[in-house]
């Protein structure tokens, strides 16, 4: 069965800091799907990205990127220059494309303090 | 606007009183889905629902009941809801492995 595994329970960051979540997964399925959620403290689930098993390639959008490793089953999100805005829950996911059942991680809380 | 509504926002109820969390999504997706969240879990899977009248148990279906009787419509329902119920509940809808579109939350809490 799959998982996801978030060890950083929280992080506190200075603004303008760098700051890496850690998510690690397991699966058994060669044909799966990570994502990254955010959770403001309004407390609705903002969707960030999507990527698939077979895509291996690093993204980044604007602030943010992902680092995706399939040799050590990481997915990892890095908020550079981090600001007051960022500090949420956020929620790491996989879901095996086989059944659609998605497993989110515990979360890691992120503050960022100015 | 594509949106998934969930109602009621917020509920405080008593032990033993059924209650339906209604889920209604716009968006002509197959796959809904319920979810419960709480500290230190994340989000927690109840049941979810491939297509009409097709319902299947997520990690934690204990004391819940589902129905897809529409596409559009997936309620929750508590039969008799007891105190360790009380807790944030999400609906989520989507095409087959896309990213979930999620409601803006539920928060119960029985007394």
């Amino acid at each position: 069965a799959q998982k996801v595994t978030q060890a950083q329970t929280e992080i506190s960051v200075v603004e303008k800091e760098d700051v890496t979540l850690d998510c690690v997964y397991e699966t058994r399925d060669t044909t799966y799907y990570l994502f990254w959620y955010k959770q403001p403290p309004s407390g609705e689930l903002v969707f960030l990205i999507r990527r698939n098993s077979f895509d291996e390639q690093n993204e980044i959008s604007g602030r943010y990127s992902w680092n995706f490793q399939k040799s050590t089953s990481s997915f990892n999100f890095t908020i550079t220059a981090s600001q007051v805005v960022d500090s949420a829950v956020y929620f790491c996911a996989l879901s095996e494309a086989i059944d659609n059942d998605m497993r989110f991680g515990a979360g890691t809380r992120l503050t960022v303090k100015p | 606007e594509a949106q998934v509504t969930q109602n009621p926002r917020y509920l405080i109820t008593v032990t033993g009183k059924k209650l339906t969390v209604t889920c209604s999504q716009n968006m002509n997706h197959e796959y809904m889905s319920w979810y419960r969240q709480d500290p230190g879990l994340g989000l927690r899977q109840i049941y979810y629902s491939m297509n009409v009248e097709v319902t299947d148990k997520g990690d934690v279906p204990e004391g819940y009941k589902v129905s897809r009787k529409e596409k559009r419509n997936f309620p929750l329902i508590l039969e008799s809801p007891s105190p360790n119920q009380t807790s944030l509940y999400f609906c989520a809808s989507s095409l087959s492995s896309q990213p979930q579109h999620f409601g803006d939350g539920t928060r119960l809490s029985i007394l």
